[in-house]
């Protein structure tokens, strides 16, 4: 099956932690993306990125960051620099440029 | 920044009522594109207009699209208690096209 897999599902912090939150996609998609999604809110860009080893800040990259070593991964790292992570966080990838995206299921990160 | 504001917040509507949901955007784009969102899931790909396109059809659904408001619409005719969920309408985030942002969305609410 092809498609776009984020994992953990939830996922628990204690505040002063780093954490990592994974994104694979099988879909030999060249583009990735990541964003955050508050309650009631729509879907804010974090990073992208448009091939290995090169990725661009979003909207909201403080206290994130990212890394592409391989096309099919592309994982998020929520930093202790990032005062109020408690979101859905959804990854995304597409084909190439003014095409669809693709997302994943998303993960919902809690700090406690 | 949100490239994509979508009207209105949210929407009750009886079963095989049609349902009218409207973006607007600031800047020029090649496309803009549609996107269904389930409570909790990620997002999944509705319908994908072009500039140069005034009118889309997708089964249930009808999207027109006006560069020269800056404006779309998406109508889902018949409406099911399934097409309950968040829509959301995307525009690119930068002049290079890669990357998608999004609106706010549009709550929808089908009763039976």
């Amino acid at each position: 099956d092809g498609g776009i897999t984020q994992s953990p599902k939830y996922l628990f912090r204690k505040e002063g932690q780093n954490v990592t939150l994974s994104c694979e996609q099988n879909l030999n998609h060249d583009a990735m993306y990541w964003y955050r999604q508050d309650p009631g809110q729509g879907l804010r860009l974090i990073y992208y990125s448009q091939i290995v080893n090169d990725f661009q800040k979003g909207d909201i990259a403080e206290g994130y960051s990212v890394s592409r070593e391989k096309k099919e991964s592309f994982p998020l790292t929520v930093t202790s620099a990032q005062k109020n992570p408690t979101a859905f966080y959804l990854c995304a990838s597409r084909l190439g440029r003014h095409n669809e995206q693709f997302f994943g299921p998303g993960t919902r990160l809690t700090v406690l | 920044s949100q490239q994509g504001e979508e009207d209105p917040q949210a929407l009750s509507i009886q079963e095989g009522e049609n349902a009218t949901m409207n973006c607007s955007y600031k800047t020029s784009i090649n496309n803009l594109q549609w996107y269904r969102q389930n409570s909790g899931r990620g997002l999944v790909h509705l319908i994908l207009i072009r500039s140069n396109e005034r009118e889309k059809h997708s089964g249930r659904l009808r999207v027109t699209l006006d560069t020269s408001k800056k404006s779309s619409s998406l109508l889902i005719t018949a409406s099911r208690a399934a097409d309950t969920a968040s829509y959301f309408c995307a525009t690119v985030f930068n002049q290079a096209g890669t990357a998608l942002i999004f609106g706010k969305g549009t709550t929808l609410s089908v009763s039976s």
